[in-house]
């Protein structure tokens, strides 16, 4: 069966350091990956989504990147993080496109 | 517009039924979503529909499409206090590769013993 690995479970860090958070799937190959934010609101917003190895979608303009260096790893990354970059990050995949979408347990970021 | 609304709250006793609504608005939407988020944790895929279908039941759950209207409904029979969480509604798009899941912003479930 599939699974969907995130670490860390949760990071404090101070505003204007890097970031790397990364995501892992097991059990299938060229699946969909994506990046989602969920802010205090509890709304979802997607970040970035992976069709393959290196190709990288971005939905909005922020601090943040993506990056797909193999089939099953997804990374986000920042070079200076932002207070506002706090939040819920949470990543999933799918089988294709218009499949159910499948998440790990989430990122916790606090930025002090 | 891409529009995802849900109610925030609902509350519901132990042993009730709960239905948690949801309105989209892109008819072209192929399938819809429910997503359970208990605190602290990912999204659970807990079922979902292909646009055209009108009901979907799974054990407890039964989802019930409204095409017409653009409507979405959860039922969950028998509510436990472990159902207490977050429910997301989703909507998916067909032709985008990436699969965008349009989602709405949440409806807290609270169930009371």
């Amino acid at each position: 069966s599939q699974t969907i690995h995130q670490w860390p479970a949760t990071l404090v860090q101070p505003v204007g350091s890097p970031l790397s958070l990364e995501c892992t799937v097991e059990g299938t190959s060229n699946p969909n990956l994506y990046w989602y934010r969920q802010a205090a609101g509890r709304g979802l917003q997607l970040l970035f989504y992976s069709v393959g190895i290196g190709q990288i979608s971005s939905e909005v303009p922020q601090n943040l990147s993506a990056s797909r260096p193999q089939d099953r790893q997804f990374i986000l990354s920042s070079k200076k993080l932002l207070l506002s970059d706090s939040g819920f990050y949470l990543c999933a995949w799918s089988k294709e496109g218009n499949q159910p979408q499948h998440f790990g347990d989430g990122t916790r970021l606090s930025i002090l | 517009g891409e529009d995802v609304e849900q109610s925030l709250f609902l509350s519901v006793r132990e042993g009730d039924s709960s239905v948690i609504n949801c309105t989209y608005t892109d008819s072209s939407s192929t399938y819809l979503y429910w997503y359970k988020q208990e605190p602290g944790a990912g999204l659970q895929l807990l079922t979902y529909i292909f646009s055209n279908m009108d009901m979907k039941q799974d054990q407890r759950l039964t989802v019930l499409l409204n095409k017409k209207d653009k409507h979405l409904s959860l039922r969950i029979a028998d509510t436990q206090t472990g159902d207490s969480a977050i429910y997301f509604c989703a909507e998916s798009k067909y032709g985008g590769s990436q699969g965008n899941l349009i989602f709405g912003k949440g409806t807290k479930l609270s169930v009371k013993p």
